[in-house]
């Protein structure tokens, strides 16, 4: 069952905007990770905050954790077209990545 | 080149066909695991390996079996397929957790379709 739901399911903004997505999740994690698909693609690992860290950045990326309300946001700067794909949320209840749970994803459309 | 090679990409067949995807991976990683992804359902885990010698049920393992042939090969299969199993189909790894959570890699996919 997906433990994680990604809000909005689908997002279409103009370049150099910045997107958000959300993640909820129900149960206690170890780490919480995002990934991207390309169209026809596998998905490719963002990036991973552990579940005692409150946000963390890397690039265009930043992501913020709430343990409280159980919520994950990702943010990418300055949008470009190659930034659209679908992203997945995935926690991890254990100690390593052996069991992550996907959300259902979220479709990010920037149009150039 | 890639990393973790699913084959074959794409593969159209009948109902009550014994089938195989097969996943090789040059990572070096000793964690293997199959997925599968349903529109609008995401990726739910179909199996999982952490070793050569250690295979697990993930979430939807009814239908399916695996092998795991070889720290680098990691195939599964479908004995008998059914319209329900049209999907596709993922192959990740990952290395063990050592010094850190480590990210999964993924194949490029299969895409099965069972008429």
């Amino acid at each position: 069952s997906q433990q994680g739901e990604e809000d909005p399911q689908a997002l279409s903004i103009q370049e150099g905007e910045n997107a958000t997505m959300n993640c909820s999740y129900k149960t206690s994690i170890n780490n919480l990770q995002w990934y991207r698909q390309n169209s026809g693609r596998g998905l490719v690992h963002l990036i991973l905050i552990r579940s005692n860290e409150r946000e963390k950045h890397s690039g265009r990326l930043r992501v913020t954790l709430d343990t409280s309300k159980k919520s994950s946001s990702l943010l990418i700067t300055a949008s470009r077209a190659a930034d659209t794909a679908s992203y997945f949320c995935a926690t991890d209840a254990w100690g390593g990545s052996e069991k992550l749970v996907f959300g259902k994803g979220m479709k990010l459309t920037v149009n150039p | 080149d890639a990393d973790v090679t699913q084959t074959p990409r794409n593969r159209i067949t009948k109902t009550g066909k014994r089938i195989m995807l097969e996943c090789s991976q040059t990572k070096g990683h000793d964690r293997m695991y199959w997925y599968r992804q349903d529109p609008g359902l995401g990726l739910r885990l179909i199996y999982y390996s952490f070793d050569v010698k250690d295979i697990n049920k993930g979430e939807i393992s009814d239908g399916y079996s695996v092998s795991r042939q070889a720290q680098a090969k990691f195939s599964l299969s479908l004995e008998s397929a059914i319209p329900n199993q049209t999907a596709l189909y993922f192959c990740a790894t990952s290395a063990a957790p050592g010094q850190g959570y480590q990210p999964q890699h993924f194949g490029d996919g299969t895409r099965l379709s069972i008429l």
